[in-house]
């Protein structure tokens, strides 16, 4: 079945380090991926997402940025952190475990702090 | 753009007592509604979902029916307890094919009291 693995669960970082979150999805191949983000106490925000290797549309301009090495593999990265980054980071696949019709599937998700 | 609209939380009940949570969307064409749930300190669930006007989604005693006369999708459940508080996030994607983004409420924080 599939799966969709994040890491690291939580991580908190100085302001102006970098950055690298990792997604990958298990079980299925050329899988479309998500980057979003959630602040406190508000929703959901699209940040990135992408189609296939090296194919990465981003949706807010910002200061993150993500690429996608491999065809299940998607990372979250930023040369230097703001405090205005924290917040919580989860990434999706397009799809349900079983192929069980169609929908998303949500990593964890990591938990960023910006100190 | 397409969009969705849920109530404002957080709402708060007794258990056993009756859930709506309102949702409703605007969106070209005829997207795919779902609810996710998201439980503290986790990611998100989803707990249903309805690709077609008129179909009902449903799990764990949760409802929502799929209106496309009214755009809403309408989160329901009989009898809440204490395990349901989380927070209840609506949201739509504009096709049944690839690479469509998913767009969500603001979500509704759900209290449940004994």
């Amino acid at each position: 079945s599939q799966t969709i693995h994040q890491w690291p669960a939580t991580l908190v970082q100085p302001v102006g380090s970098p950055l690298s979150l990792e997604c990958t999805v298990e079980g299925t191949s050329n899988p479309n991926l998500y980057w979003y983000r959630q602040a406190a106490g508000r929703g959901l925000q699209l940040l990135f997402y992408s189609v296939g290797i090296g194919q990465i549309s981003s949706e807010v301009p910002q200061n993150l940025s993500a690429s996608r090495p491999q065809d299940r593999q998607f990372i979250l990265s930023s040369k230097k952190l703001l405090l205005s980054d924290s917040g919580f980071y989860l990434c999706a696949w397009e799809g349900l475990p079983g192929g069980s019709g169609y929908g998303y599937t949500f990593g964890s998700g990591t938990r960023l702090t910006v100190v | 753009g397409d969009s969705v609209t849920q109530m404002e939380g957080p709402v708060t009940l007794s258990e056993e007592a009756f859930l709506t949570i309102n949702c409703t969307y605007t969106a070209t064409g005829y997207p795919s509604l779902f609810w996710y749930v998201q439980y503290p300190g986790e990611g998100l669930q989803l707990l249903l979902k309805a690709t077609k006007a008129d179909d009902k989604g449903s799990n764990k005693g949760f409802e929502a029916t799929y209106r496309k006369e009214t755009t809403s999708f309408h989160l329901e459940k009989g009898s809440v307890q204490v395990s349901d508080s989380a927070v209840y996030f609506c949201a739509l994607s504009p096709f049944t094919g690839g690479g469509n983004k998913l767009t969500f409420g603001t979500g509704t924080q759900l209290k449940v009291e004994l």
